[in-house]
């Protein structure tokens, strides 16, 4: 079936660190490829996105990487900040029943400290 | 704003009781979502809507029902609250092809004691 799976928390960094969350994906079909971040009390914003093979997407020095080949889709950010301490969801789209559903990853907690 | 609207935000139940959760989107999208949201669970579709007028089940639709009462607003019903339902509760919309990504509601904070 159509799945996502992302590596598992949580991950704590100090501020400036490299930061890496991996998301691999199943899929029949050709998925579009999302992040989303949830920061506490709220809900899920969408943080980039890419909708075929070799896309990158970016937003707020974060990017990601649509790779095919390897049915990948990491989350990457040189230099972290405290405010980036944030639940982040890897997740897919499929088409089913004339709707695009999403699929999300279970989520990876990242903290990031001063 | 412009955006999803989900009330209430927070909501305690006694086992037996039910309730209606509510959504609005101003965003005129055709597709509506609800997921629960659960520790170490991601989020799981529970039901969706992909127009008005039509419904279907999700991953997780037991002990649930939902109305698309028009375009704009999609209820989620708990017809007798367990204590398994306990969850974080999600409302999202989306637009025609969905990969331009879903606008999620704030949330609703259910416990059922």
């Amino acid at each position: 079936g159509n799945s996502v799976t992302q590596m598992e928390g949580p991950v704590t960094l100090s501020e400036e660190a490299f930061l890496t969350i991996n998301c691999t994906y199943t899929a029949t079909g050709y998925p579009s490829l999302f992040w989303y971040v949830q920061y506490p009390g709220e809900g899920l914003q969408l943080l980039l996105k890419a909708t075929k093979a070799d896309d990158k997407g970016s937003n707020k020095g974060f990017e990601a990487t649509y790779r095919k080949e390897t049915t990948s889709f990491h989350l990457e950010k040189g230099s972290v900040q405290v405010s980036d301490s944030a639940v982040y969801f890897c997740a897919l789209t499929l088409t089913q029943g004339g709707s695009e559903k999403l699929v999300f990853g279970k989520g990876t907690k990242l903290t990031v400290n001063p | 704003n412009a955006g999803v609207t989900q009330t209430p935000k927070f909501q305690v139940l006694k086992t037996g009781q039910s309730m209606t959760l509510q959504c609005a989107q101003d965003m005129n999208h055709n597709s509506m979502y609800w997921y629960r949201q659960d520790p170490g669970m991601g989020l799981r579709l529970i039901y969706y809507s992909a127009s008005e007028g039509t419904t279907d089940k999700g991953e997780v639709p037991n002990g649930y029902n939902v109305s698309r009462l028009n375009k704009r607003e999609f209820s989620l019903r708990l017809e007798s609250a367990a204590p398994s339902q306990t969850s974080v509760y999600f409302c999202a919309s989306s637009g025609t092809g969905g990969w331009s990504g879903y606008t999620f509601g704030s949330g609703t904070r259910l416990t059922v004691v």
